[in-house]
């Protein structure tokens, strides 16, 4: 089955904690993405990839890192510096630069 | 900056009406605008993809315009059903997305 697997789907973070949000695809796309959604928002840019080894920063970079060492995973950490967490992450995936066609189900991130 | 923005935020409509969603954008230099859906705690699906050299594309009950003298696109969807009720976002590349429209059609 081809497809964007994110993993967990609801995560919970402890203060000064650094978490991992996990995207892996079969579809053999060049580009990935991560989105964050807020409640009644559009997406926000965090990261992206073009190609592996290779990532640049979105919109709201900061208390965020990204690593592209596969072509099929593009793993988010949500570090300790992300002072407001508490939101829904979407991860995309796309065959040309700067078109995200194919999303994930969603990482839901909460703080305890 | 490029800035999205859709009209209405909200819209509710009986089953079998015909509907336009909007979406302006500020900067007409694009290259391809997204029209997407998503359901309540799901990612997006994909519905529509129009290049910046077209003016509409179709799928089925959807058609997607695109004027970028004006910085405008629409979303047309014929005899709406239950089904189509979710939530509706135009994205432009650079990867910009407008808030959305919330579409419930009432049966």
């Amino acid at each position: 089955d081809g497809g964007i697997t994110q993993s967990p789907k609801y995560l919970f973070r402890k203060e000064g904690q650094n978490v991992t949000l996990s995207c892996e695809q079969n579809l053999n796309h060049d580009a990935m993405y991560w989105y964050r959604q807020d409640p009644g928002q559009g997406l926000r840019l965090i990261y992206y990839s073009q190609i592996v080894n290779d990532f640049q920063k979105g919109d709201i970079a900061e208390g965020y890192s990204v690593s592209r060492e596969k072509k099929e995973s593009f793993p988010l950490t949500v570090t300790s510096a992300q002072k407001n967490p508490t939101a829904f992450y979407l991860c995309a995936t796309g065959e040309k630069p700067d078109q995200p066609q194919h999303f994930g189900d969603g990482t839901r991130l909460s703080i305890l | 900056k490029q800035e999205v923005t859709q009209i209405p935020a909200a819209l509710s409509v009986p089953e079998g009406e015909n509907l336009v969603l909007n979406c302006s954008f500020t900067d007409s230099a694009i290259y391809n605008l997204q029209w997407f859906r998503q359901d309540p705690g799901k990612g997006l699906t994909s519905l529509l993809l129009i290049q910046s050299s077209q003016r509409e594309q179709t799928s089925g009950r959807l058609n997607a315009s695109l004027d970028k003298s004006s910085g405008r696109s629409t979303l047309y969807i014929a005899a709406s059903q239950p089904g189509d009720s979710a939530t509706y976002l135009c994205a432009v590349e650079k990867l910009v997305f407008g808030k959305g429209t919330k579409l419930t059609v009432n049966p």
